[in-house]
């Protein structure tokens, strides 16, 4: 079936180190992915996303990396600042031509400690 | 500012009594969804829309009802609430469905007593 699974349910880093947080997913098919931060109190707010025709994608401190052989994506955070703590969902699209849902993954609690 | 919002951000409400949660977006986007977020179930697809007049049912459409009469709103009705609905909703947009990013409202705490 379908699933979206996270590694770790919580994350903890001292402020200013690289956080990696990793995702596995089960759909070969899904040929979209997009991470996602959640604050508390906040609906989920876009990072970054990548199609499956790329094994790397890059933003502002952030990088996403696709491997599709085993099915894992991961985020890389660099100089993690306190503002980064958060839960971070992975999601995939699943199969294209689907009902247009994103598939999310269970959460991982990045706690940056000062 | 291009958003989504949401109304009401928090209800209390008692089972049976129909409530409505509305969306609205201004960012012209085609497709719009509502998901529903529980702890370890994560987010759930509830209902869906391509365009206006056009709705479908996600993973868990069961006690919501949708309509979308214009492009911008997208409401979340419950006919007869029952506890099973106390969660946390969000409305989502996105310029079309697929492959895109989709942009998330700021949720709605529903409590069904």
């Amino acid at each position: 079936g379908e699933s979206v699974g996270l590694h770790l349910p919580t994350l903890s880093v001292q402020e200013g180190d690289n956080s990696i947080i990793n995702c596995a997913y089960s759909n070969s098919a899904s040929d979209y992915f997009i991470w996602y931060k959640q604050e508390s109190g906040k609906g989920p707010q876009f990072i970054i996303d990548i199609r499956s025709n790329m094994d790397k994608r890059q933003g502002q401190r952030v990088t996403v990396l696709l491997n599709k052989t085993v099915k894992h994506l991961s985020l890389q955070i660099a100089a993690t600042q306190p503002g980064d703590s958060a839960v971070y969902f992975c999601a995939e699209n699943g199969s294209p031509g689907n009902t247009g849902k994103l598939i999310f993954g269970q959460g991982t609690t990045l706690q940056v400690k000062p | 500012e291009a958003q989504v919002t949401q109304n009401p951000r928090y209800l209390i409400t008692v089972t049976g009594k129909k409530l409505t949660v509305t969306c609205s977006q201004n960012m012209n986007h085609e497709y719009m969804s509502w998901y529903r977020q529980d702890p370890g179930l994560g987010l759930r697809q509830i209902y869906y829309s391509m365009n206006v007049e056009v709705t479908d049912k996600g993973d868990v459409p069961e006690g919501y009802k949708v309509s979308r009469k214009e492009k911008r709103n997208f409401p979340l009705i419950l006919e007869s609430p029952s506890p099973n609905q106390t969660s946390l909703y969000f409305c989502a947009s996105s310029l079309q469905r697929g492959r895109v990013e989709q942009f998330f409202g700021p949720g709605t705490r529903l409590t069904v007593l």
